[in-house]
């Protein structure tokens, strides 16, 4: 089955600079990589997601590559702010019209010194 | 909307006890899931149920039983307690017609077991 591996498990980065989380994953099937932020305490929400068909997608500040050939993705957070202090995760799955499982790596806990 | 729901927030057992987890959606999604957080675990897939009527096994169902009672409600149920299932507890719940594959979650359940 699918394993998605991600590094560093944690991450301590200073205000304004930017911060890169890394994931691999071992199913060549897989084709959709959500990325969910938890701050302490709640429950993980969705900041950002790519399809196997997509290189680069971007929001404001936030950015994933995907290279399929390498099996890994990757989120990055530029110009980071206090408010980026939380725990993300990474993870990956068939998607599809069908429910398929969504596996999650094993989290970045991100720090953001003032 | 509430969203995705779960009841109780906190629980307390001992071993051996029994318990169920319930969770409730009111976005009209197909597919639900339970997963449990352990500390530098990340989010581990539990059961999932692709639409009303069809459960499926994740990383770790063993201990565990689930029931998609109906498009709204999917529970889990712990038949026999034991101190390696304190976790919380995550129900989540998409949509992969309209929403793709992200996964809105529950407020989480902390349980713990004594």
């Amino acid at each position: 089955g699918e394993n998605v591996e991600q590094h560093p498990s944690t991450l301590s980065v200073q205000e304004g600079d930017s911060a890169v989380i890394k994931c691999t994953y071992s199913d060549s099937a897989s084709n959709y990589f959500p990325w969910y932020k938890q701050e302490l305490g709640k429950r993980p929400q969705l900041i950002i997601d790519i399809r196997s068909n997509v290189g680069e997608k971007k929001d404001q500040r936030i950015a994933v590559t995907l290279n399929k050939t390498a099996k890994h993705f990757s989120l990055h957070i530029t110009e980071t702010q206090p408010e980026d202090s939380a725990v993300y995760f990474c993870a990956a799955s068939t998607g599809g019209s069908s429910a398929s499982k969504i596996i999650f790596g094993s989290g970045t806990r991100l720090s953001i010194r003032p | 909307n509430a969203g995705v729901t779960q009841t109780p927030k906190f629980q307390v057992l001992k071993t051996g006890q029994s318990m169920t987890l319930q969770c409730a959606q009111d976005m009209n999604h197909n597919s639900m899931y339970w997963y449990r957080q352990d500390p530098g675990m990340g989010l581990r897939l539990i059961y999932y149920s692709a639409s009303e009527g069809t459960t499926d096994k994740g990383e770790v169902p063993n201990g565990y039983n689930v029931s998609r009672l109906n498009k709204r409600e999917f529970s889990l149920r712990l038949e026999s307690a034991a101190p390696s299932q304190t976790s919380v507890y995550f129900c989540a719940s998409s949509d992969q017609r309209r929403a793709g594959n992200e996964q809105f979650f529950g407020p989480g359940t902390r349980l713990t077991v004594l």
